[in-house]
């Protein structure tokens, strides 16, 4: 079993609505979440972070945290086709230090 | 720089030939890292360096692996004599806070535009 968990996608949302990007961890331990946001042949980039239980809002980005449920999701508010792109869900693993990734979730935002 | 730079951005390789990928990381990062992103898959973690230390190299996949950090600024990933498996985009970033097994989080990890290895 990996320790970061995605669905692979693709989701496909129409432009407007609400997509909903969610992921598991296996690690009980885990205390920082990250979501990074990756255009095809570009690089990752961070969108937000979350330490705590509960919701975290930035602009149309809200990150959602259950440690109990070791998920974290990742909402996107009236999706743009601009929103198109894979998002990388991140867990930061005490033992070590180093950020493991999970498989990315690719979103279409249709027109 | 400004960012995360590194090189080469292509390199297409015979099997069995050895590579060398360099990574510029952001002036005074003193945390550094190496992912490889097969097409379609998340970066899987390679290693990390704290400074010019090496704390980290449990996700190296084999031997012929290597990478350095000897002045705790520019990295060299290296793979020796390569096989057809190791055709990926590989990942550095960086990151102004160290990396500890104590804290909460790492810090925000910047990345550089990842070079494309293609083994023939």
């Amino acid at each position: 079993q990996k320790e970061v968990e995605q669905n692979s996608g693709p989701l496909s949302v129409p432009e407007g609505a609400i997509a909903s990007l969610n992921c598991t961890y296996s690690d009980r331990g885990s205390q920082s979440f990250f979501w990074y946001r990756q255009y095809s042949g570009k690089s990752p980039e961070l969108i937000m972070f979350i330490y705590s239980n509960g919701d975290k809002e930035d602009g149309r980005f809200t990150a959602q945290l259950n440690k109990a449920s070791q998920y974290v999701s990742l909402l996107i508010r009236d999706s743009q086709p601009s929103d198109s792109a894979t998002y990388l869900c991140a867990v930061y693993y005490n033992q070590g230090g180093k950020l493991i990734f999970g498989q990315g979730t690719e979103l279409s935002v249709k027109p | 720089g400004a960012g995360v730079s590194q090189s080469p951005r292509y390199k297409v390789a015979k099997r069995g030939q050895d590579v060398a990928l360099r990574c510029d990381p952001i002036s005074g990062h003193v945390s550094l890292f190496w992912y490889q992103q097969a097409l379609g898959q998340g970066p899987e973690f390679l290693t990390y360096f704290q400074n010019e230390a090496q704390l980290d190299k449990s996700g190296l996949p084999s031997d012929r692996f290597f990478a350095e950090r000897p002045e705790g600024s520019v990295s060299t990933l290296k793979i020796q004599r390569t096989q057809q498996e190791d055709s990926a985009v590989y990942l550095c970033a960086s990151s102004l806070v160290p990396s500890t097994s104590t804290g909460i989080g790492t810090g925000e990890l910047f990345f550089g535009e990842g070079s494309r290895l293609t083994v023939l």
